[in-house]
Parts: C-alpha cells; structure tokens; sequence
C-alpha cells in the first residue's frame, strides 16, 4: 500500500470547518483512499473512503484531487467532540483481505 | 449494543504471567483482525481470521503469542511470558467479507489496555 503523509497536529475552532490534508503521492490507480480516528482512549473509528470521486456522508466529506496524489478530509462543522487523531490511510482493492497500514495521523484539537 | 466488545478493558499483570483477551466481533462478520497500538503511534496488524481459519501473522506476533478463533466466532489473544514491551493497547476489529470493490470497512472495539509491571 501507498505511504501517506500527514501534519503531526492541527487546531480548530468549534464550529468551523476542519479541512484535514494528506499526501499520498505513490498512490496506485486502483487504491482507495481511507480515513479513521481515533479519539481517546477509544478503538479507531471509520470515517469515509474514496477512490476518485468527492465523496460526503454524514460526518464528513472528502475530496481528491484530481492527480489523486492528495486528499482533504472536511468536517463542516468541528464540535468538541471531533478532537481526535485522524488517520488517512492508503488501501488496495480487497483481493482477499487488506489489513489497515496506520501511520501516526493527525491530532485535531477543537477549540471552544 | 451490537459493536465489537473487548474483554478485560485494563489488565495489569507482573512479567512473566501469562495474560488472555477476548474479543466478541459484530455479529455475522467472518473477518476479524488484531492490532497492537503503543503510546504515540497508530495501530499496527497482528493477525487476521476468515471464520476460524488463522489466515495471516505479522512478524510482531512473536512465538509468546497465540490467538485463535475456535468456532468463528469470539476470539482470544494469549500472551505468555509477559514483559514489559508487551505492554500497550490491543484492538480488536472485524468486517463482513466482500469480494472485489474498495474492500472491507474495519470496526474496531475499544481495545484492552495491557500494563505489564
């Protein structure tokens, strides 16, 4: 799988947008982009996946470029609630099964 | 409820004691994953399951490490000989299984908290 590079920390303040980016730019044409958190003390959790189109669900929304070599997680709205470690992670097809390659993520703090 | 659970949550343990965990998957998931995440760093694969077949190993899953999944459904983590490296966050995840496509969605319990003294 891919390698993927994303900031160490990001701040955000509640009620705005968190626009949270990741490089991928050894990305193969048929590998989808994942994106987890993980917030403390708690079992990561899936967020949303892509492979070329933008893609929104209810709780947030990403878009890929159209090189593919990079991606923005949105979250429209950060709440408290949304301080987190963000993994953005880099997946083949399932040919059988595909584990999760984790890097350190991005920690999102959200501010009052 | 109807997530993935974890047995024990925290387990402190003296090294040297042999420690057993326990996952119970979503039900009707025939995949089931372990990770092993320490302080700082993401999760990382240990082994994987397709129904009771033991499919996969990392080389993180030392000889001191057994799991197994008897009848496809709950699985167990046994560390034997524990020591202090062992010490960490172990995770439980499980998916349905698919067949081509972007490949199965992972849900992860809340993890067993091991401390080894």
């Amino acid at each position: 799988d891919a390698k993927t590079t994303q900031p160490p920390s990001m701040d955000c303040a509640e009620g705005r947008a968190a626009n949270l980016p990741c490089n991928h730019s050894t990305i193969s044409g048929n590998e989808y982009v994942y994106w987890y958190r993980q917030i403390h003390s708690q079992g990561p959790q899936y967020i949303i996946h892509g492979l070329k189109n933008n893609e929104t669900n209810e709780m947030a929304s990403l878009i890929i470029t159209e090189d593919r070599k990079s991606s923005t997680l949105i979250l429209p709205h950060a709440t408290l609630r949304d301080t987190a470690v963000y993994y953005c992670i880099v997946r083949a097809p399932d040919s059988g099964y595909s584990t999760l390659t984790f890097g350190k993520g991005t920690m999102l703090l959200v501010s009052p | 409820d109807t997530g993935v659970s974890q047995d024990p949550r925290h387990k402190i343990t003296k090294r040297g004691q042999n420690v057993t965990f326990r996952c119970d998957p979503i039900s009707e998931h025939n995949r089931l994953y372990w990770y092993r995440q320490t302080l700082g760093q993401g999760p990382e694969f240990l082994t994987y399951f397709q129904n009771e077949a033991q499919l996969e190993k990392s080389r993180l899953l030392s000889d001191r490490f057994s799991a197994e999944r008897p009848k496809g459904s709950f699985s167990t983590l046994e560390i034997q000989r524990t020591e202090q490296g062992d010490s960490a966050m172990y995770l439980c995840a499980s998916s349905p299984r698919t067949s081509g496509g972007p490949g199965d969605t992972q849900y992860f319990g809340p993890g067993t908290r091991l401390t080894v003294l």
